[in-house]
């Protein structure tokens, strides 16, 4: 079983839904990330949560360290917004111990 | 902040030949490189670890001699491979830690070697 998995592997919505992508942990870890990769490759860091909830724009992050669970919802979806999510887990710690990556979200968000 | 630019985006090589991928932290610096590989609609690989003036730390199964890690300074690392084999297409990307915000990641390079 891998140590981060995440649901669901595809999704389609329409314009404007509420979107939740889910991961789950089975580690024990220092920080947990939600990475954006468009269909071009280029990979962007949206959130690093330890604990709580980070919002940023329309992206919402929320972890739940007792139940090893993280997820990402996007408000008001939009076509720009299609892209492959990916949950990534940090186990040492400090920044600078490498990634555990699901193998992530292939959202597609039509008008 | 915490840019890293990669370069170049794709490069085409033939067979037997070496390529070489730049990979700079413009805004800070990089003591630590991670070099990925990613096959189509895979997830990424760890091939090697980097860090500043030491040699890399190679994943099993990634071989030293035709993926070979320099990280000469602070703001550079590069991968070149060597000896280039249809099998080596792929597209590799780096990462670095950046102290406090996660990890910032280069853009990518698609490799096709024909």
């Amino acid at each position: 079983k891998n140590e981060v998995e995440q649901s669901p592997q595809n999704l389609t919505a329409q314009e404007g839904e509420f979107i939740t992508i889910n991961c789950s942990y089975s580690v024990g870890i220092s920080a947990l990330h939600w990475l954006q990769q468009h269909p071009g490759g280029g990979i962007v860091s949206l959130f690093m949560l330890s604990s709580g909830k980070k919002k940023h724009g329309r992206l919402i992050a929320t972890i739940n360290i007792q139940e090893k669970h993280s997820s990402l919802h996007i408000t008001a979806s939009h076509p720009r917004d299609s892209a492959v999510y990916i949950c990534a887990v940090s186990k040492g710690g400090g920044s600078n111990y490498k990634l555990t990556f699901g193998k992530g979200t292939l959202l597609t968000v039509n008008p | 902040g915490a840019v890293v630019s990669q370069h170049p985006s794709r490069v085409i090589c033939k067979s037997g030949t070496s390529v070489k991928i730049e990979c700079r932290s413009l805004d800070f610096q990089a003591t630590t490189m991670f070099w990925y590989r990613q096959f189509p609609k895979k997830s990424l690989m760890l091939m090697a670890t980097s860090n500043e003036g030491s040699k890399a730390t190679y994943e099993q199964g990634v071989e030293k001699d035709k993926f070979l890690i320099n990280h000469a300074s602070l703001t550079l690392s590069t991968l070149t491979v060597t000896s280039a084999h249809p099998e080596d297409s792929s597209f590799y990307i780096c990462s670095a830690p950046y102290e406090g915000y996660g990890y910032t990641f280069g853009s990518g390079t698609r490799l096709t070697v024909v």
